[in-house]
């Protein structure tokens, strides 16, 4: 079956644009997550969405990230304004939620975002 | 302090060797814990799963101590295959949500 996708691959923008990343999880996985990986470092949490639940925004760096879910479906990923440091690749990733505490995060292949 | 922490990398070992990496977390609540994989340019991919008594996956052997808050991933006879980076994770809710990643140490496997 499927796995987790996301748009674009790669992206490429002007400091003082607005982006939008995309993600489309497995079909029938509750929970989305957002991670953000800069070049040589680990995954940095971003956000978290468990069904109708409110989403977990913890990891969220500034007031200029938001992500919504449309039901258990589809997310998108905006930054406003990118600067620079925004540059990294931007993983999503679904698993069935809550439930077990052993449940695998499956990761799609990440949008590359490069701020000039 | 960061959350999860792994020895500092890069590990160069020949083929054959027996390598072991060694993380440790700093929320004595977390309840599960994992090792992923993530290839060069690639997405992590779950490697195993830790369990309180600890687990085995063929040459890859997973050890937890609670007491210490201190997790391990041994590989012994190591193939060239084996190069990657490997990621300590640790869940960062009581409900299997959130997961909490360490820097990833990398390992590269010589002929």
């Amino acid at each position: 079956g499927a796995g987790v996708s996301q748009s674009p691959s790669n992206k490429v923008t002007e400091k003082g644009k607005d982006v939008e990343l995309r993600c489309d999880p497995i079909s029938g996985h509750t929970a989305l997550y957002w991670y953000r990986q800069r070049l040589g470092q680990g995954l940095e949490f971003l956000i978290y969405f468990q069904g109708n639940s409110a989403p977990d925004k913890s990891g969220l760096p500034s007031d200029r990230f938001s992500a919504e879910r449309t039901g258990e479906s589809v997310s998108t990923l905006t930054i406003q304004r990118t600067q620079q440091e925004d540059s990294a690749v931007y993983l999503c990733a679904s698993n069935k939620g809550r439930g077990s505490l052993y449940n695998e995060q499956f990761f799609g292949p990440g949008t590359r975002l490069t701020v000039l | 302090r960061k959350e999860v922490e792994q020895d500092p990398g890069p590990f160069n070992v020949p083929e054959g060797a027996t390598v072991a990496f060694n993380c440790t977390y700093s929320n004595s609540a977390s309840q599960s814990f994992f090792w992923y994989r993530q290839d060069c340019r690639k997405e992590p991919k779950l490697l195993m799963s830790v369990y309180s008594s600890g687990n085995e996956d063929g040459r890859f052997t997973a050890q937890l101590n609670r007491a210490s808050q201190y997790i391990s991933l041994l590989i012994r006879d190591s193939k060239l295959s084996d190069s990657a980076t490997y990621l300590c994770v640790v869940n960062g809710d009581n409900q299997g949500g959130k997961l909490i990643f360490g820097q990833g140490t990398e390992l590269s496997v010589k002929p």
